[in-house]
Protein backbone atom coordinates (compact mmCIF):
# COMPACT_ATOMS: atom_id res chain seq x y z
CA UNK A 1 0.00 0.00 0.00
CA UNK A 2 2.19 2.54 -1.14
CA UNK A 3 1.88 6.34 -0.71
CA UNK A 4 0.18 7.83 -3.90
CA UNK A 5 2.94 10.06 -6.00
CA UNK A 6 2.48 14.16 -5.49
CA UNK A 7 5.60 16.71 -6.49
CA UNK A 8 7.09 17.94 -3.15
CA UNK A 9 6.69 21.17 -3.77
CA UNK A 10 5.28 23.84 -6.11
CA UNK A 11 5.45 27.76 -5.78
CA UNK A 12 3.83 30.90 -7.83
CA UNK A 13 3.21 34.15 -7.29
CA UNK A 14 -0.35 35.79 -6.41
CA UNK A 15 -2.84 35.54 -8.85
CA UNK A 16 -1.04 33.07 -10.69
CA UNK A 17 -2.22 29.28 -11.16
CA UNK A 18 -0.89 26.37 -9.79
CA UNK A 19 -1.50 22.25 -10.67
CA UNK A 20 -0.65 19.53 -8.46
CA UNK A 21 -0.47 16.40 -9.68
CA UNK A 22 -1.54 13.00 -7.86
CA UNK A 23 -0.39 9.51 -9.49
CA UNK A 24 -1.62 6.22 -8.39
CA UNK A 25 -2.51 2.76 -10.32
CA UNK A 26 -5.87 1.50 -11.46
CA UNK A 27 -6.40 -0.21 -7.69
CA UNK A 28 -7.37 3.31 -6.81
CA UNK A 29 -6.93 6.60 -8.85
CA UNK A 30 -7.44 5.22 -12.24
CA UNK A 31 -10.14 2.70 -10.54
CA UNK A 32 -13.13 4.78 -9.09
CA UNK A 33 -14.24 8.66 -8.58
CA UNK A 34 -13.45 8.74 -4.61
CA UNK A 35 -10.05 11.24 -5.11
CA UNK A 36 -10.38 13.46 -2.33
CA UNK A 37 -7.81 16.49 -1.55
CA UNK A 38 -7.04 17.68 1.96
CA UNK A 39 -5.49 21.41 3.04
CA UNK A 40 -3.39 21.19 5.80
CA UNK A 41 -1.96 25.04 7.22
CA UNK A 42 1.21 23.95 10.19
CA UNK A 43 -0.18 22.92 13.49
CA UNK A 44 -3.49 22.36 11.93
CA UNK A 45 -5.97 19.74 11.16
CA UNK A 46 -6.85 18.93 7.60
CA UNK A 47 -9.46 20.24 5.45
CA UNK A 48 -11.77 18.82 3.03
CA UNK A 49 -11.48 21.03 -0.14
CA UNK A 50 -12.36 18.55 -3.34
CA UNK A 51 -14.46 15.13 -2.98
CA UNK A 52 -15.17 13.03 -5.38
CA UNK A 53 -12.43 14.43 -8.02
CA UNK A 54 -14.35 17.54 -8.70
CA UNK A 55 -16.90 18.59 -6.06
CA UNK A 56 -16.16 21.18 -3.83
CA UNK A 57 -17.51 21.24 -0.05
CA UNK A 58 -19.71 24.38 0.71
CA UNK A 59 -17.31 27.21 1.73
CA UNK A 60 -14.42 26.26 -0.21
CA UNK A 61 -13.97 28.85 -2.82
CA UNK A 62 -14.74 27.80 -6.41
CA UNK A 63 -10.67 28.53 -7.11
CA UNK A 64 -9.36 25.58 -6.05
CA UNK A 65 -10.92 22.33 -8.60
CA UNK A 66 -10.19 18.98 -9.10
CA UNK A 67 -9.83 16.84 -12.45
CA UNK A 68 -8.91 13.32 -13.39
CA UNK A 69 -6.76 11.47 -16.18
CA UNK A 70 -6.09 7.99 -16.62
CA UNK A 71 -4.07 7.32 -12.98
CA UNK A 72 -3.95 10.56 -11.99
CA UNK A 73 -5.41 13.12 -10.90
CA UNK A 74 -4.95 16.93 -9.90
CA UNK A 75 -5.75 19.35 -8.10
CA UNK A 76 -5.72 23.12 -9.51
CA UNK A 77 -5.33 26.40 -7.51
CA UNK A 78 -6.43 29.44 -9.84
CA UNK A 79 -5.82 32.61 -8.43
CA UNK A 80 -3.29 31.94 -6.36
CA UNK A 81 -3.33 33.69 -2.85
CA UNK A 82 -1.22 34.31 0.21
CA UNK A 83 -3.77 31.77 2.32
CA UNK A 84 -3.46 29.03 0.05
CA UNK A 85 0.52 29.00 1.34
CA UNK A 86 0.17 25.43 2.67
CA UNK A 87 0.62 21.29 2.56
CA UNK A 88 -1.80 19.58 0.06
CA UNK A 89 -2.88 16.04 0.16
CA UNK A 90 -4.41 13.57 -2.53
CA UNK A 91 -6.62 10.31 -1.08
CA UNK A 92 -7.93 7.84 -2.58
CA UNK A 93 -10.29 4.80 -1.56
CA UNK A 94 -8.68 1.24 -2.91
CA UNK A 95 -11.54 -1.06 -2.35
CA UNK A 96 -10.68 -1.86 1.44
CA UNK A 97 -8.06 0.92 2.43
CA UNK A 98 -7.95 4.34 1.99
CA UNK A 99 -4.05 5.71 0.54
CA UNK A 100 -2.62 9.30 0.99
CA UNK A 101 -0.82 10.89 -1.68
CA UNK A 102 2.73 11.96 0.00
CA UNK A 103 2.17 15.51 0.10
CA UNK A 104 3.08 18.60 -1.63
CA UNK A 105 4.10 22.32 -0.32
CA UNK A 106 2.66 25.11 -2.29
CA UNK A 107 4.37 28.10 -1.39
CA UNK A 108 2.95 31.67 -2.77
CA UNK A 109 6.05 33.77 -3.51
CA UNK B 1 -22.14 22.07 14.25
CA UNK B 2 -20.26 19.12 13.89
CA UNK B 3 -17.75 18.54 16.30
CA UNK B 4 -14.97 16.18 17.13
CA UNK B 5 -12.89 16.57 20.15
CA UNK B 6 -10.11 14.04 20.77
CA UNK B 7 -8.10 14.12 24.59
CA UNK B 8 -5.15 15.02 25.49
CA UNK B 9 -1.65 14.19 24.15
CA UNK B 10 -0.42 11.59 25.67
CA UNK B 11 3.59 10.10 26.34
CA UNK B 12 4.12 6.61 26.76
CA UNK B 13 7.59 4.47 26.77
CA UNK B 14 8.08 1.56 23.99
CA UNK B 15 5.74 -1.27 24.60
CA UNK B 16 3.24 0.10 26.17
CA UNK B 17 -0.29 0.57 24.52
CA UNK B 18 -2.01 3.87 23.89
CA UNK B 19 -5.92 4.54 23.94
CA UNK B 20 -6.98 7.98 22.39
CA UNK B 21 -10.78 8.83 22.25
CA UNK B 22 -12.73 10.95 20.18
CA UNK B 23 -16.24 12.44 21.18
CA UNK B 24 -18.11 13.22 18.22
CA UNK B 25 -21.27 16.07 18.63
CA UNK B 26 -23.90 17.66 15.97
CA UNK B 27 -24.58 14.45 14.13
CA UNK B 28 -26.57 11.09 14.53
CA UNK B 29 -23.43 9.21 15.78
CA UNK B 30 -24.88 6.10 14.15
CA UNK B 31 -24.66 7.33 10.79
CA UNK B 32 -21.03 7.60 9.55
CA UNK B 33 -18.49 6.00 9.07
CA UNK B 34 -15.07 7.15 11.59
CA UNK B 35 -11.60 6.49 10.82
CA UNK B 36 -8.24 7.01 12.37
CA UNK B 37 -5.76 8.54 10.28
CA UNK B 38 -2.16 9.42 11.75
CA UNK B 39 0.83 11.95 10.97
CA UNK B 40 4.30 11.42 12.11
CA UNK B 41 6.75 14.96 12.52
CA UNK B 42 7.03 16.48 9.30
CA UNK B 43 5.72 13.41 7.67
CA UNK B 44 2.19 12.72 5.58
CA UNK B 45 -0.63 11.55 6.33
CA UNK B 46 -1.53 7.50 6.80
CA UNK B 47 -4.84 5.51 6.82
CA UNK B 48 -5.14 3.37 9.85
CA UNK B 49 -8.76 2.25 9.62
CA UNK B 50 -12.23 2.91 10.09
CA UNK B 51 -15.16 1.72 12.59
CA UNK B 52 -18.60 1.91 11.27
CA UNK B 53 -20.13 3.05 14.08
CA UNK B 54 -23.94 1.55 13.59
CA UNK B 55 -22.96 -1.80 13.28
CA UNK B 56 -19.50 -1.90 14.88
CA UNK B 57 -17.49 -3.62 12.34
CA UNK B 58 -14.16 -2.68 11.32
CA UNK B 59 -11.26 -2.76 8.99
CA UNK B 60 -7.56 -1.91 9.37
CA UNK B 61 -5.03 -1.22 7.23
CA UNK B 62 -2.54 -3.97 6.71
CA UNK B 63 0.34 -2.19 9.05
CA UNK B 64 -1.72 -1.86 12.04
CA UNK B 65 -3.20 -5.07 11.67
CA UNK B 66 -3.17 -7.22 14.99
CA UNK B 67 -2.03 -3.94 16.83
CA UNK B 68 -4.79 -1.80 16.59
CA UNK B 69 -8.69 -2.13 18.06
CA UNK B 70 -11.33 0.81 17.16
CA UNK B 71 -14.27 0.67 19.52
CA UNK B 72 -16.80 2.80 20.40
CA UNK B 73 -19.29 3.94 23.27
CA UNK B 74 -22.45 4.80 21.62
CA UNK B 75 -23.99 6.24 25.03
CA UNK B 76 -21.14 8.50 25.28
CA UNK B 77 -21.11 9.66 21.13
CA UNK B 78 -17.16 8.46 21.22
CA UNK B 79 -14.97 6.60 19.44
CA UNK B 80 -11.64 4.97 20.31
CA UNK B 81 -8.71 3.73 19.20
CA UNK B 82 -6.18 1.78 20.84
CA UNK B 83 -2.98 0.98 19.32
CA UNK B 84 -0.05 -1.84 21.56
CA UNK B 85 3.55 -2.67 20.83
CA UNK B 86 4.41 0.75 20.82
CA UNK B 87 7.51 1.77 19.27
CA UNK B 88 9.04 5.54 18.83
CA UNK B 89 8.10 4.85 14.99
CA UNK B 90 4.58 5.24 16.60
CA UNK B 91 5.32 9.28 17.71
CA UNK B 92 2.84 10.94 15.85
CA UNK B 93 -0.32 13.39 15.43
CA UNK B 94 -3.40 10.88 15.48
CA UNK B 95 -6.88 12.56 13.86
CA UNK B 96 -10.27 11.02 14.20
CA UNK B 97 -12.00 11.58 11.21
CA UNK B 98 -15.35 11.23 9.88
CA UNK B 99 -16.82 9.89 6.38
CA UNK B 100 -20.33 11.47 6.29
CA UNK B 101 -22.18 8.07 5.53
CA UNK B 102 -20.91 4.89 3.81
CA UNK B 103 -20.13 4.39 0.41
CA UNK B 104 -18.84 8.48 0.22
CA UNK B 105 -14.93 7.77 0.77
CA UNK B 106 -14.39 10.77 1.84
CA UNK B 107 -13.22 12.86 5.24
CA UNK B 108 -15.52 16.06 5.52
CA UNK B 109 -14.51 16.65 9.37
CA UNK B 110 -11.14 16.14 11.72
CA UNK B 111 -10.60 16.20 15.63
CA UNK B 112 -8.32 18.54 15.87
CA UNK B 113 -5.80 15.91 16.60
CA UNK B 114 -4.06 14.05 19.63
CA UNK B 115 0.17 14.17 19.71
CA UNK B 116 1.30 10.84 20.68
CA UNK B 117 4.76 10.60 21.58
CA UNK B 118 6.50 7.16 22.70
CA UNK B 119 9.94 7.55 24.29
CA UNK B 120 11.98 5.67 26.78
Amino acid sequence: QSALTQPRSVSGSPGQSVTISCTGTSSDVGGRNSVSWYQQHPGKAPKLIIYDVIKRPSGVPDRFSGSKSGNTASLTISGLQAEDGADYYCCSHAGTFYVFGSGTMVTVL
Amino acid sequence: QVQLVQSGAEVKRPGASVKVSCEASGFTFTSPYMHWVRQAPGQGLEWMGFFYVAGGTTGYAQNFQGRVSMTRDTSASTVYMELSSLTSEDTAVYYCVREPSGGTFYFDYWGQGTLVTVSS
